[in-house]
């Protein structure tokens, strides 16, 4: 395992469609995140899972976006009724978190991402 | 008011040349990341740093927890070190250290 991957690499759709995504983190490490970055943008924080539970999801996360990690390994992150404000790169990252309360700082690593272009 | 503001947004020296990118932040934080973008966009993690400094290679990273401020320096610059520069923060109010982004420095080193 030589890292974070994510599938596809570039995704086009038209506008209406649904879109799933595929990241498959490092496997021993429990913290999986979803990023969405705009062009000319930073990243901005989706949602995050601890093992299978989703424990927080941003304001971003609209109800057209549903993320799930059921084994507590890949996760997929699902996009309905794409939008043209949609059009980003989403990336995932995965870190060994420190399980129990509040945790300390920990490195996360990331995958290359999923150019979406909703047309 | 984003919680995280990098400057400059575009910068462009010459080969050899000492760079400096700021980073201000105004939560409290756990620890901070300076993270390289390349072109078609791998993120890669530099540095992670919760006090003081930390020096790899012909880089160098600083933090200021008072003043809530990281510099990121890179010495001889060279071409290949030519990519976005993100500064992110772990947020103490997240117990899920989910990164907080600055907008990115565009770094090109010219030869």
């Amino acid at each position: 395992d030589t890292g974070v991957s994510q599938d596809p690499r570039h995704k086009i759709t038209k506008r209406g469609q649904n879109v799933t995504f595929r990241c498959d983190p490092i496997s021993e490490h429990n913290r999986l995140y979803w990023y969405r970055q705009t062009l000319g943008q930073g990243p901005e924080f989706l949602t995050y899972f601890q093992n299978e539970a989703q424990l927080e999801k941003s304001r971003l996360l609209s109800d057209r976006f549903s993320a799930e990690r059921p084994k507590g390994s890949f996760s997929t992150l699902e996009i309905q009724r794409t939008e043209q404000g949609d059009s980003a790169m989403y990336l995932c990252a995965s870190s060994l978190g420190i399980l129990g309360g509040r945790s300390s700082y920990n490195e996360q690593f990331f995958g290359p991402g999923t150019r979406l272009t909703v047309l | 008011k984003n919680e995280v503001e990098q400057s400059p947004q575009n910068l462009t020296a010459q080969e050899g040349e000492f760079i400096t990118i700021n980073c201000s932040y105004s939560v409290g934080i756990s620890a901070l990341h300076w993270l390289q973008q390349h072109p078609g966009g791998g993120i890669v993690s530099l540095f992670m740093l919760s006090s003081g400094k930390k020096k790899h290679g012909r880089l160098i990273a600083t933090i200021n927890i008072q003043e809530k401020h990281s510099s990121l320096h890179i010495t001889a610059s060279h071409p290949r070190d030519s990519a976005v520069y993100i500064c992110a923060v772990n947020s103490r109010r997240n117990t899920g250290n989910q990164f907080y982004f600055g907008t990115g420095t565009s770094l090109t080193v010219i030869p």
